[in-house]
Parts: C-alpha cells; sequence; structure tokens
C-alpha cells in the first residue's frame, strides 16, 4: 500500500499480557516516530527511529515499553507486563526525515483491561 | 527544552464566524512549525507548513519569532472544519517532531 499501515488496528489485553504494535511506513521513509494518543493528553511523543537507530528513546514512559526497527522498515513498539494506564491510541508515523511531511498511520487502540 | 503549548482544548464557534488556534512554542534555535489536522475517523494529516507560506482550505499561520507564536486563523469558519488540530514544532538540534496537545475545534450552524 501507499500509505503507513499499523497493525493490528484494535487490541483488547488482560492486565500483565506482553503486547507488540507494528507499522509498516512508507517505503523509502528513513524516519519514523511512535506517538501515543490519550484523551486529553494530546499526542505524546515516545521513540524516533532515523534509519534503525534510536537517537531519542527519552518519551518512553517506562522500562516496560521498547521498540525496534530493522532493514530500516518495519517497526515494533513492544509493551511488556501491560497496565491499565496503557490503554490508549497508538500512532506510528513516517518520512524522508528532516523538515519533510509527516505522514500517519491509522493507529493501534490498545485497551488494557 | 522544545515545547509546543496549545491553550485552548476547546474552541466553540459559529459557522462564517474568524477562528484563531493558538500555538507558542519554545525553542532556541531556528524552528520549522506545523499544523496538522485529524477529521473525524481519518488518519491525522499535515495541513500547512509555515515554511510554505500558503494557504490551505483558507487557513493561514504566521510565525511569528518575536512572540513564538504559531496561530492558525481563518476568516469565515465552516462547518466541515471542524476537527483537532495539532501545532508542531520540528527543529534540526533535536531531530524531532513535537506536537502539542491539540485544540478541538467544533464549527456550529
Amino acid at each position: 500500500g501507499a500509505g503507513v499501515s499499523q497493525s493490528p488496528s484494535n487490541k483488547v489485553t488482560e492486565k500483565g499480557k506482553d503486547v507488540e504494535l507494528r507499522c509498516d511506513p512508507i517505503s523509502g521513509h528513513t524516519a519514523l516516530y511512535w506517538y501515543r494518543q490519550s484523551l486529553g493528553q494530546g499526542l505524546e511523543f515516545l521513540i524516533y527511529f532515523q534509519g534503525n537507530s534510536a537517537p531519542d528513546k527519552s518519551g518512553l514512559p517506562s522500562d516496560r515499553f521498547s521498540a525496534e526497527r530493522t532493514g530500516g522498515s518495519v517497526s515494533t513498539l513492544t509493551i511488556q507486563r501491560t497496565q491499565q494506564e496503557d490503554s490508549a491510541v497508538y500512532l506510528c508515523a513516517s518520512s524522508f526525515g528532516g523538515r519533510t511531511e509527516a505522514f500517519f498511520g491509522q493507529g493501534t487502540r490498545l485497551t488494557v483491561v | 527544552a522544545q515545547r509546543v503549548t496549545q491553550p485552548e482544548k476547546l474552541l466553540s464557534v459559529f459557522k462564517g464566524a474568524p477562528v484563531e488556534l493558538k500555538c507558542n512554542y519554545s525553542y532556541s534555535g531556528s524552528p520549522e512549525l506545523f499544523w496538522y489536522v485529524q477529521y473525524s475517523r481519518q488518519r491525522l494529516q499535515l495541513l500547512l507548513r509555515h515554511i510554505s507560506r500558503e494557504s490551505i482550505k483558507g487557513f493561514t499561520a504566521d510565525l511569528n519569532k518575536g512572540e513564538t507564536s504559531f496561530h492558525l486563523k481563518k476568516p469565515f469558519a465552516q462547518e466541515e472544519d471542524s476537527a483537532m488540530y495539532y501545532c508542531a514544532l520540528y527543529g534540526t538540534g533535536f531531530q524531532k517532531l513535537v506536537f502539542g496537545t491539540g485544540t478541538r475545534l467544533l464549527v456550529s450552524p
């Protein structure tokens, strides 16, 4: 497809379980971002990749959160031992980097019960 | 630290009224500012960027470095403008896109 694709679209998980969220960026985009969107919190920056490296992980809320990117393409955001406060929409975006436009995926809605 | 502030969570206006969505930023370097919009059930998408100095869907935004502001304006709001609007900041010093908390614009008939 031509756009940023995220899977799954929706995920309901039990508290304490691990989850993996996937992002397929637009082909050729070197920059990849993960954000969390919560009611009243706006868009919270989580992590940024340039190629396969993550020069900025400052937004990850705790050590339960990790992310990787392989082959300069697909990225996975992993949340271990999920908590109810992790419930949110997780957005991925990609761009050619720098000051260029970021294109967003449709998001993964995570619900921890 | 780099920060984007959108002081209004909700802005409610009537159709035909002028609209101004406020955005202030803090960054000591040379910033690039963007406005992104999310319509109901759609993806977040770019509305406009300051470097282009263009008008999109009747919206304009001027970067005021003295006031560190990038307010979004439209002279006559339309119902289809109802959406969530996010101001974003990019700087070469920190190389990431930082967003504000967003303002929901509601245009009533």
